[in-house]
């Protein structure tokens, strides 16, 4: 079965640490994206890529790294400068940036 | 300044009934349209997808109308099935989709039985 996964599903951590949230993708997709969701929000954009070793920010990039070393795989990193991480965050593949976006289940990240 | 707006935060409708969901855009390059159906703890799923040169595009029960004069947008469901109680989100891009996609702040639709 194609599809992407993102793991954990729910993500404890302690304000001042780093946390990286794996997804992975066997859809043979080239582009893949970084979301993050708040309640009564929109999905707004973090970081993408549209082939291996290569990224660009989105709209609110800043507290967040990523990297793109395989095709299948773009984790992302919270880091501590970033003020408000706690959030829903979504992973998403496309096949290029003119196609529909398909959407990975998500990790709810909860910092205290 | 939000370029994607979907200003019912909720709607509620019976079952058998029609659902009309609504988007309004600001931004004139935007040439192509999205919506997404997302459940509580899930990833959004694609529901259907509209460019600006057609007016409609159909799939099962679901159509979206495209109105570039107005720039607005709306899903039709019909008829409406408890199962399709979610939120609904409206996407757009420019440049035939190759641009970010924009996304509306969702409507969360509720179909009663």
């Amino acid at each position: 079965d194609g599809g992407i996964t993102q793991s954990p599903k729910y993500l404890f951590r302690k304000e001042g640490q780093n946390v990286t949230l794996s997804c992975e993708q066997n859809l043979n997709h080239d582009a893949m994206y970084w979301y993050r969701q708040d309640p009564g929000q929109g999905l707004r954009l973090i970081y993408y890529s549209q082939i291996v070793n290569d990224f660009q920010k989105g709209d609110i990039a800043e507290g967040y790294s990523v990297s793109r070393e395989k095709k299948e795989s773009f984790p992302l990193t919270v880091t501590s400068a970033q003020k408000n991480p706690t959030a829903f965050y979504l992973c998403a593949s496309s096949r290029d940036r003119s196609y529909e976006q398909y959407f990975g289940p998500g990790t709810r990240l909860t910092v205290t | 300044d939000q370029q994607v707006k979907q200003n019912s935060p909720s709607l509620s409708v019976q079952e058998g009934r029609i659902s009309i969901l609504n988007c309004d855009y600001t931004n004139s390059m935007f040439d192509y349209f999205l919506w997404y159906k997302k459940y509580p703890a899930e990833g959004p799923t694609f529901l259907i997808s509209i460019s600006s040169i057609k007016d409609k595009n159909e799939d099962g029960r679901f159509t979206v109308f495209l109105n570039k004069s107005a720039k607005h947008l709306s899903l039709h469901i019909v008829p409406s099935q408890p199962g399709d109680s979610a939120v609904y989100f409206c996407a757009a891009s420019a440049q035939g989709g190759s641009e970010k996609l924009v996304f509306g702040k969702g409507t969360k639709l509720t179909v009663n039985p």
